[in-house]
């Protein structure tokens, strides 16, 4: 399975609201999580299922979508969440990663 | 607290082998798939290989079937990769990660990562 992301990059405001898409090259149901890396850190599980927001991650995070198409929803872009951003399909090994969409800030 | 640990990392030649180790605390690591990630230099995240709970089922990325070995010892709380055959391409920083309970239904996702050892291929 090859995954897709889109923007590559953005550039964005504090504030803004923000859309990642993810897509995949065959259904994949809803077996797609979402992770945030920083600069230097390991990554971290924000969404899983598509949809499910991990324990402890802010409300103004939210995933959506099924099939192929995906997509990670910031509401209101916090100074914290200037990263990049991964999706991962856990439908079938190997449990690709998208290639990255990294959030700027403008 | 829940946590992961690797070791190993360094420097090493092209064709030589190395082991890797993380170690868990703080959940019951024999109930959970294990994953290894790495990353290279300025790229993104690849999947490398999962484990089983028990160790029985283990599944391997095409790039490093055959050269790398994932393993665990349940009774030390410690997973395990081998890796032989080492190429520059296998320069990166290398993150054990937990992953689902042995019930879950589905690979599942990697809720806790270590800070990652970083191994160098260079001659």
């Amino acid at each position: 399975i090859q995954m897709t992301q889109s923007p590559p990059s953005l550039s964005a405001s504090v504030g803004d609201r923000v859309t990642i898409t993810c897509r995949a090259s065959q259904n994949i149901i809803n077996y797609l999580n979402w992770y945030q890396q920083k600069p230097g850190k390991a990554p971290n599980l924000l969404i899983y299922g598509a949809s499910t927001l991990q324990s402890g991650v802010p409300s103004r995070f939210s995933g959506s979508g099924s099939g192929t198409d995906f997509t990670l929803t910031i509401s209101s872009l916090q100074p914290e969440d200037f990263a990049t951003y991964y999706c991962q399909e856990s439908y079938s090994m190997p449990m690709t990663f998208g290639p990255g969409t990294k959030v700027n800030i403008k | 607290q829940v946590q992961l640990v690797e070791s190993g990392g360094g420097v090493v030649q092209p064709g030589r082998s190395l082991r890797l180790s993380c170690v868990a605390s703080g959940f019951p690591f024999s109930s959970y798939t294990m994953h290894w990630v790495r990353q290279a230099p300025g790229k993104g995240l690849e999947w490398l290989t999962l484990t089983s709970y028990d160790g029985v089922n283990k599944y391997y990325a095409e790039s490093v079937k055959g050269r790398f070995t994932i393993s665990r010892d349940n009774s030390r709380n410690t997973l395990y990769l081998e890796m032989n055959s080492l190429g520059y391409e296998d320069t990166a920083v290398y993150y054990c990660a937990k992953g689902v309970m042995w019930n879950f239904p589905g690979l599942g996702y990697k809720d806790v990562w270590g800070k990652g050892t970083a191994v160098t291929v260079s001659s």
